[in-house]
């Protein structure tokens, strides 16, 4: 049984460049979290989906940022037109249906 | 709202030395308070929880005592080892249906042989 599966682990863009950070929760799992975390601080909730659904996005940035969670296939985290500031470990997390997270490895993302 | 904070980092101990790392909380609600590990350049792993007051949560040596009185959920561990090196997080959830954790700032160990 698979983890939480992040991918890719390590992302370089340029500013003005799109991002898009890709999570398959564990089998089973039908809730997924989005968290962020910027250099030598915690983690920050960003956003809460179940399929096709966002249930929560009050952590998400009101402009550039956008998540899903399709039927099929992955939840997506996209980040439009990246800055310096986007910088940071993103992290996924899934569960089922109430208790008993599950971390992903993360995915890094360097603006240059 | 919700918070947790943490001793600052980074603590560096020796080997078999006790380890303390204090955290308190705020919450409107009643959570349940976690212990995360994150090992360099890794995810976090849960290290232990515990979702009640005086419930003691426990794992691989390491123990945190849910304690409401003073709102604190310090994790100690009676003798570290090298492998103990890592960033560790308190963190809280109230079961409401945000379900989204609160972390602490994190806390950095270095043991030293």
């Amino acid at each position: 049984n698979a983890g939480v599966m992040q991918n890719p682990r390590h992302l370089v863009r340029r500013r003005g460049q799109e991002a898009r950070l890709r999570c398959s929760p564990m089998k089973g799992h039908s809730h997924v979290y989005w968290y962020r975390q910027l250099p030598e601080e915690g983690l920050k909730f960003m956003v809460y989906l179940q399929k096709e659904n966002i249930i929560d996005e009050s952590g998400m940035p009101k402009e550039r940022f956008s998540a899903e969670f399709p039927k099929e296939g992955p939840s997506i985290l996209r980040i439009q037109q990246v800055v310096r500031g986007d910088s940071a470990a993103y992290f996924c997390a899934s569960s089922p249906k109430k208790e008993g997270y599950t971390f992903g490895s993360g995915t890094r993302l360097t603006v240059v | 709202g919700n918070s947790v904070t943490q001793m600052e980092g980074p603590v560096t101990l020796s080997e078999e030395a006790f380890l303390t790392i204090n955290c308190t909380y705020t919450a409107t609600g009643y959570p349940s308070l976690f212990w995360y590990v994150q090992y360099p350049g890794e995810g976090l792993q849960l290290l232990l929880k515990a979702t009640k007051a005086d419930d003691k949560g426990s794992n691989k040596g390491f123990e945190a005592t849910y304690r409401k009185e003073t709102t604190s959920f310090h994790l100690e561990k009676g003798s570290v080892q090298v492998s103990d090196s890592a960033v560790y997080f308190c963190a809280l959830i109230v079961d409401t249906g945000r379900r989204a954790l609160t972390f602490g700032s994190g806390t950095r160990l270095q043991v030293q042989p």
